[in-house]
């Protein structure tokens, strides 16, 4: 298995502009997890499903922020408009859930809006 | 509420010189806790976690539930160790593993 793969890798885009990230969790995951790395505030839990169900959306910092998961191989993390301020890396993450909690990483996309 | 407080940014140290990473967490359950680690262009990974009580490349980490402390420790530190290391606290323990991290800390050994 190739791991946690995510992609763009890298994006920039105006501010005002629709961006989405993806991820392809690892194969018999059920929990999938977005974070937000950045210098201020380190890693933030936005979002995680659980068996392709949005589980806890607290951490999404505004409605600008949508995030889906159709089915258990994809999820979209979505901002609509994006602002210079949601410039950060953007991580997806996978784990077996119940059965062992060991979350595992995709590269990450670095997002800049400017 | 639930928390997990790293509060050194840098942690700057010699090779060969002891090295002690604070980690700290508020939580009213029973803690799951983990250290990461991600080295330069590299994916975030799993070092140790708490109830494996195993030395990874020379680090432990022992619970302290009395002090609510993880701290991670290697007695002679290594340049190849210079990375960004992430606390972790399970928040879900047993359901679906929802993980909340600290602020992280760069480790930087110097030859």
């Amino acid at each position: 298995d190739a791991g946690v793969i995510q992609s763009p890798r890298h994006e920039v885009t105006e501010m005002g502009q629709e961006v989405t990230l993806r991820c392809k969790p690892i194969s018999g995951h059920n929990s999938l997890f977005w974070y937000r790395q950045t210098m201020m505030r380190g890693l933030e839990l936005l979002i995680y499903f659980n068996n392709n169900v949005p589980i806890d959306d607290s951490g999404m910092p505004e409605d600008r922020f949508s995030a889906k998961m159709p089915n258990a191989s994809f999820s979209t993390l979505k901002i609509q408009p994006s602002e210079p301020r949601d410039s950060a890396v953007y991580f997806c993450a996978s784990s077996l859930g119940q059965t062992n909690t060991e979350a595992f990483f995709g590269q990450g996309t670095r997002l800049t809006v400017v | 509420a639930q928390r997990v407080t790293q509060p050194e940014k840098l942690l700057s140290v010699f090779k060969g010189a002891p090295v002690e990473l604070k980690c700290n967490y508020s939580y009213s359950g029973s803690p799951e806790l983990f250290w990461y680690v991600q080295y330069s262009r590299q994916r975030l990974q799993l070092l140790l976690r708490h109830i494996s009580r195993e030395s990874i490349k020379g680090f432990t980490a022992d619970l302290n539930k009395g002090e609510t402390s993880f701290h991670l420790k290697k007695p002679f530190a290594q340049e190849e160790d210079s990375a960004m290391y992430y606390c972790a606290l399970n928040i879900d323990s047993g359901n679906t593993g929802k993980l909340i991290f600290g602020q992280g800390t760069t480790l930087q050994v110097k030859p």
